[in-house]
């Protein structure tokens, strides 16, 4: 099937790390992306990793992909009350024009 | 600011109504895309132009249409609507194969 499958809740306290999880379906996927969207707002572009890569780290972030177990992580580190909103993961298939989104993932920051 | 811009931010209307939505893709960017984003369904893909030609369709009801223009803005007519059709409705574009695509602010349909 097409899915992307991702864990509709998490919660952390402040300060804690976060990992979100997401599990896809197409191997010969090319980019695998990480997108956050708040309260009211549109979907904002956090990360990206090229499926020839293990990880990518930016700041506070980390992506993970296992490409034998098509799965991909987030990790943010030191989250915090701002971090609160969903996360989507999507696949990008080859030969472009075919990206396919998860449900996300709501993510409660407790303080 | 991702560059995509989208009007009008909020829109109420009737049922059986017809609304047109607008969007302006990322300056260069010939790719745009449509999404509906309802509490009970996530976010469902709906179509995607590419250079003014329908690329991919979605989930797109027959009641809905889009359409690409020569300067690349893109416009999503939704008619004979239903209060189900009540939705956050994102455009998104993206420049090359690559289709890492940037989300617009969105606009939030209301059917009354």
């Amino acid at each position: 099937g097409e899915d992307v499958e991702q864990s509709l809740f998490l919660s952390v306290r402040e300060g804690d790390s976060s990992v979100i999880n997401c599990t896809y379906t197409d191997s010969s996927s090319t980019y695998l992306y990480w997108y956050k969207q708040e309260p009211g707002a549109g979907l904002q572009l956090l990360t990206y990793i090229f499926s020839n890569m293990d990880m990518k780290q930016d700041q506070r972030l980390t992506v993970l992909l296992n490409k034998k177990d098509k799965h991909l992580s987030l990790r943010i580190a030191d989250t915090q009350t701002g971090d609160s909103a969903i996360y989507f993961c999507a696949e990008s298939r080859p030969g472009g024009f075919k990206t396919i989104f998860g449900a996300g993932t709501r993510l409660f920051v407790k303080a | 600011d991702s560059g995509v811009t989208q009007t009008p931010k909020h829109l109420i209307t009737a049922t059986g109504q017809r609304v047109t939505l607008r969007c302006s893709p990322r300056s260069g960017d010939l790719s745009v895309y449509w999404y509906q984003q309802s509490l009970d369904q996530g976010l469902q893909f709906l179509i995607h132009y590419y250079n003014g030609e329908e690329r991919a369709k979605g989930n797109i009801l027959e009641r809905f249409s889009a359409q690409q223009f020569p300067d690349l803005h893109s416009e999503l007519n939704l008619s004979s609507l239903e209060l189900g059709d009540s939705a956050l409705y994102f455009c998104a574009s993206s420049g090359t194969d690559q289709d890492t695509q940037y989300f617009g602010p969105g606009t939030r349909l209301t059917v009354l």
